[in-house]
């Protein structure tokens, strides 16, 4: 089965920086890989998704690598703001299922302070 | 439009007893997911229902664990004889396969207390 890594301490930096979440994997490497934002209190929120012949995937201030040599994911927030303190999903499609069942990660919790 | 919503928000039940989670997907999704999130761990988990096909149960940790989706839309996921490491809370989530986007919908949750 799928396990995925991330940073379960929590990551705190000051706003404007940038922010950077890993999740690494083992076993096969996914069709896909997609990042969630999770708020206390709330479900899981979508972000980006990259498919295993995509490099990097941008949208607005976020940043998603995926690296299938190093079974690796990096995930950016340039310019970050207080409002992007969340903890963040990584989550891996379960070995080319056709019903897109997702494996998760911990999350690693960002805490940005002004 | 409508998220998915889930039914009841908190529920704190005594070991032993059964109880049922409600969800209500987005209409139109024709996939929809039961997770589990325990204190500070990530999802797992637990059943897949896609349209009319059986429903993928891999992930339901015992039997006393079972979920049905009446009328490809709403789930009732029940746990018999609730233990008190069914503590946690369970997420449903909703996708539309049909644009290939793969994106999961979630509710927010159901808190499940079991004493």
């Amino acid at each position: 089965s799928q396990k995925i890594e991330q940073n379960s301490e929590a990551l705190n930096i000051q706003e404007g920086k940038t922010a950077t979440l890993t999740c690494n994997y083992t076993n096969y490497s996914p069709a896909y890989l997609q990042w969630y934002r999770q708020d206390p209190g709330r479900g899981p929120v979508f972000l980006l998704l990259i498919r295993e012949n995509e490099k990097e995937k941008r949208k607005e201030r976020l940043k998603v690598t995926f690296d299938t040599t190093l079974k690796q994911s990096l995930f950016h927030i340039t310019a970050s703001q207080p409002a992007d303190s969340a903890t963040y999903l990584c989550a891996l499609d379960q070995n080319n299922n056709a019903g897109n069942m997702l494996t998760f990660g911990g999350g690693t919790r960002l805490m940005v302070k002004p | 439009g409508a998220g998915v919503s889930q039914s009841p928000s908190n529920k704190v039940t005594e070991k032993g007893k059964d109880v049922e989670l409600r969800c209500d997907p987005i209409s139109g999704h024709t996939a929809l997911y039961w997770y589990r999130q325990s204190l500070g761990q990530g999802l797992e988990f637990l059943i897949y229902f896609q349209g009319n096909s059986a429903p993928d149960k891999s992930g339901l940790p015992s039997d006393r664990f079972s979920a049905e989706r009446t009328g490809g839309s709403v789930s009732t996921l029940t746990i018999q004889r609730t233990q008190q490491e069914d503590s946690a809370v369970y997420l449903c989530a909703s996708s539309s396969l049909s644009d290939a986007s793969y994106e999961q919908y979630f509710g927010p949750g159901t808190r499940l207390t079991v004493t």
